[in-house]
């Protein structure tokens, strides 16, 4: 099935540091949404972008969506270690009065103390 | 308030068994998605209800998985003689709204049913 690139798809940082992934697709979404899932749980929305260009702020967490509506970006900034886990982007767009989301593979990110 | 949940939260189950996976979600939420994971991937999308009505089932990968959601609240996965590649983590979401609802409609996910097919 479709799936959105997203890169990269692993990162190995030092606590502290800051991290910076990213989303393409080849088509347009309405909305941009970041998760992040932990082991043996379901996805958690860290943040949501609406209009393009649009350039949002979660704590520690940046995330834009981008001019063209065909790509975001997610920044974590000064990193810790409850920060591990897989970050999904999504796209989001509504089909036929029912909105349905589009996942990227993954970015797991693990941080050496 | 609780959020989704699922049940059973691990299944394994001999090529050619029947499972079925139940979602409760948020109390009052309209929308109810259901999707699969496979390992190393992200989320994709199965089938969407809209209170007890199954809008759309684009993604269901064959005749053999069915949803159904018949009073609107609880829903349940079925998937008949289940085969090896059927194994992934089944993910519930519901949201408040009904269809595309707001930009601002959220889905609230559960922990997923990780399904092992021997």
């Amino acid at each position: 099935g479709q799936q959105l690139n997203q890169s990269p798809q692993s990162m190995f940082i030092q606590e502290g540091e800051d991290v910076s992934m990213n989303c393409t697709s080849s088509s347009i979404f309405n909305t941009w949404l970041w998760y992040k899932q932990d082991p043996g749980e379901g996805p958690v929305l860290l943040i949501a972008l609406y209009k393009a260009g649009e350039l949002t702020s979660n704590g520690r967490l940046t995330a834009q969506f981008g001019i063209t509506r065909k790509d975001s970006f997610l920044n974590i900034s000064a990193s810790i270690p409850s920060d591990v886990g897989i970050y999904f982007c999504a796209g989001r767009r509504i089909i036929q009065g029912a909105q349905k989301l589009v996942f990227g593979q993954g970015t797991r990110l693990t941080i050496n103390p | 308030g609780a959020g989704v949940s699922q049940s059973p939260r691990y299944k394994v189950a001999k090529r050619g068994q029947d499972v079925a996976l139940r979602c409760d979600p948020i109390s009052g939420h309209v929308s109810l998605f259901w999707y699969q994971q496979a390992l190393g991937q992200g989320p994709e999308f199965l089938t969407y209800f809209q209170n007890e009505a199954q809008l759309d089932k684009s993604g269901l990968p064959s005749d053999r998985f069915f949803a159904e959601r018949p009073e609107g609240s609880v829903s349940t996965l079925k998937i008949q003689r289940t085969q090896q590649e059927d194994s992934a983590v089944y993910l519930c979401a519901s949201s408040r709204l009904a269809g595309g609802g707001v930009d601002t409609d959220t889905q609230y996910f559960g922990p997923g049913t990780r399904l092992t097919v021997l």
